[in-house]
């Protein structure tokens, strides 16, 4: 059973390009969530699709978006890329009842010079 | 709104001696608890959850934990430190939000471990 996959591993762009990250969940869930994680510190919310719709939001310019495909996988899009934008970008997947726990893919290391 | 703290940005132990990390959380309503782990260069692993009744749970590797609500804990403790445990540490709490549940991660605890 496949877990979480990310692709791609690592990336390099440059400032004020655009990305386009990738992830196919865990067989049987539907909930995709995306963190960003900076470097020595936890993972930050920026956003859950589910259904296809993006349920919630964190605290993220509209810079970040997504989308959820009817095979449940998802896509995160960072248009104008910051220096700041630079961190390890993680999918997680789950089911959406209240409590069930996330997996994660290994993410993707995004670097902007 | 929910939040996490984690005491103590590094741990370090010798093999063999007990593991402790600190966890407090804040939240307006009962929530979910968990603990995950982070090896270098790899997502987080689950390694344990605290959703409902008995307030000690175990996880995987010899891990568990106690919720306390009293104290707004759920501190991460193990026995017998392994070398293999040397890895980034992290607590999240998850309660209600705009009928979503979506976990708060704390700042992380590096475990390092002495031979």
């Amino acid at each position: 059973d496949a877990g979480v996959t990310q692709s791609p591993t690592h990336l390099i762009k440059t400032r004020g390009q655009q990305v386009t990250l990738r992830c196919s969940p865990k067989s049987g869930h539907d909930t995709v969530s995306w963190y960003q994680q900076a470097l020595g510190q936890g993972p930050q919310f920026i956003f859950q699709y589910y259904e296809e719709e993006e349920r919630q939001r964190g605290n993220f310019p509209d810079r970040f978006s997504g989308h959820q495909f009817p095979n449940y996988s998802s896509e995160l899009n960072v248009n104008a890329l910051l220096l700041g934008d630079s961190a390890l970008y993680l999918c997680a997947s789950s089911r959406l009842r209240g409590g069930s726990p996330l997996h994660f893919g290994n993410g993707t290391r995004l670097t902007v010079t | 709104a929910q939040s996490v703290t984690q005491l103590g940005s590094h741990v370090s132990v010798s093999e063999g001696a007990l593991v402790l990390l600190r966890c407090n959380y804040s939240s307006s309503v009962p929530p979910y608890l968990f603990w995950y782990v982070q090896y270098p260069n790899q997502g987080l692993q689950l390694l344990l959850k605290y959703t409902t009744g008995a307030t000690l749970v175990k996880g995987i590797n010899g891990f568990e934990a106690e919720f306390k609500k009293s104290e707004t804990s759920f501190h991460l403790t193990k026995p017998s430190a392994h070398m293999s445990d040397a890895a980034e540490y992290f607590c999240a709490v998850s309660s209600p939000s705009g009928g979503s549940y979506i976990p708060t991660f704390g700042r992380g605890t590096s475990l390092i471990v002495h031979p």
